[in-house]
């Protein structure tokens, strides 16, 4: 079965920190992965996504996220954090149906 | 565009009652839409994946006769729990997938549901 892992559960850092939330997924074969981002009292948005191509992703408000095939990993990415980046992350992958399965999310909080 | 939307967006009940939630694309036709639960700090947990015209498909452990799911049109599915108990307690979120579209969801805002 599908399944994804975020090894931080709850990250602290200062403006302008650079940051980097880790994602393993389990599956062997061909996966679309995601990044979503939950602000405060907001629904979830895509930050952004990967299916094919190049491994490097860029995504909105200064993210990006790389896809390491060999080590079932999607970490995500961005050099300087402001305090309205606050917000928990979720990864997610997606394999061989329609379902997309959770990480259990990073809690991102930052400090101004 | 893309955008879902759910209604209530948070309801209070008894114990006992049933609830039904609305979850709407409101520019576009979702062939696919799911319905996710997420309990407090922890992620979203699929329950069922609801394609129009046809039964819902459920997860494992998630009961169909408890939550119901009409997915009658293009742009509407309907979750339904039925003699809710505090347990059902839970915030309830509901995703669309473009028809034809590419693996992508996009979540409505969610309901927050608290059963008395």
């Amino acid at each position: 079965a599908q399944s994804v892992s975020q090894h931080n559960h709850h990250v602290i850092l200062s403006e302008a920190a650079s940051l980097e939330l880790g994602c393993n997924y389990s599956y062997g074969g061909t996966v679309n992965l995601f990044w979503y981002v939950q602000y405060p009292g907001q629904h979830l948005q895509l930050l952004l996504k990967y299916f094919s191509g190049d491994p490097l992703v860029k995504g909105i408000k200064g993210f990006e996220a790389e896809f390491i095939k060999s080590k079932f990993s999607f970490n995500l990415r961005k050099p300087s954090v402001q305090w309205s980046d606050t917000a928990e992350y979720f990864c997610a992958v997606n394999a061989r149906d329609d379902k997309i399965i959770f990480g259990k999310g990073t809690r991102l909080h930052i400090l101004p | 565009g893309a955008v879902v939307s759910q209604h209530p967006s948070w309801v209070i009940c008894k114990s006992g009652t049933s609830v039904k939630i609305e979850c709407r694309s409101l520019d576009f036709q979702a062939t696919t839409m799911f319905w996710y639960r997420q309990f407090p700090k922890q992620s979203l947990m699929l329950m069922a994946t609801s394609n129009e015209g046809s039964k819902a498909t459920y997860e494992q452990g998630v009961e169909k006769d408890k939550f119901l799911i009409n997915h009658a049109s293009l742009t509407l599915s309907t979750l339904t729990v039925t003699s809710a108990h505090p347990e059902d307690s839970s915030f309830y979120i509901c995703s669309a997938r473009l028809a034809g579209g590419r693996y992508e969801q996009f979540f409505g805002p969610g309901t927050r549901l608290t059963v008395l």
